[in-house]
């Protein structure tokens, strides 16, 4: 199965726009491009999705290039509450996640 | 969204014995998985609950060593078998419905001595 590539870690300060970088060498032409987050001693929250296109929500949005090989999220303004670990799993459409490492990010106050 | 709960939430085992995990949802859902995802690792898919019949299995992941059941569209279980120090992890739950997002339970963390 194809696994996503993202860096280990990233750090932001508060309040400020954060890019996370996903690449998916290996995508499949009919797989979505998920992103979850993961607190610690929780499961992964849904955090969005999309196909080709780039996709906004209340949460963050979703940026994927026109090859489908990356794909970024950006979380417009970081607060504490948005360190977890992010994971970019490429996912079928009934469901079936596939997740690399995933990118620790923490926020500075 | 559905809500999802998995039960026990920890559990400390001897090595030999087996644990069964039970995961529930508060809502009909279309499909259910099962991840396992070791100390400081990322999540592995182990098996597609499939209601009423058996479970598909991921390479590397066998029914013996981790039977799964699924009896109706709300209900799963995992069984970790003949257990070891090496299958220490937290085991989670995964659903979803129809064009929806796949939502997680807390998971189970489980310790093998």
């Amino acid at each position: 199965d194809a696994k996503t590539t993202q860096p280990n870690s990233m750090e932001s300060n508060e309040e400020e726009p954060v890019h996370l970088p996903c690449n998916h060498s290996t995508i499949s032409g009919t797989d979505y491009i998920h992103w979850y987050r993961q607190l610690p001693s929780q499961g992964p929250e849904y955090v969005i999705h999309g196909l080709t296109s780039n996709v906004n929500n209340r949460m963050a949005s979703l940026a994927i290039a026109e090859d489908r090989k990356s794909s970024t999220l950006i979380l417009h303004r970081a607060t504490l509450r948005d360190a977890a670990v992010y994971y970019c799993p490429e996912g079928t459409s009934y469901g079936k996640l596939t997740f690399g490492q995933g990118t620790i990010l923490t926020v500075h106050p | 969204s559905a809500v999802i709960s998995q039960k026990p939430s920890r559990d400390i085992c001897q090595r030999g014995t087996s644990l069964t995990i039970q995961c529930q949802v508060d809502s009909q859902v279309t499909m259910m998985f099962w991840y396992r995802q070791q100390p400081g690792q990322s999540l592995t898919l182990i098996a597609t609950a499939n209601q009423g019949s058996e479970a598909t299995y991921e390479s590397g992941f066998v029914i013996d060593k981790f039977p799964i059941s699924r009896p109706n569209l709300t209900f799963s279980t995992l069984t970790v078998s003949n257990m070891s120090p090496e299958d220490s992890s937290i085991y989670l739950c995964s659903a979803l419905m129809v064009n929806t997002e796949a939502f997680f339970g807390q998971g189970t963390r489980l310790t093998v001595v």
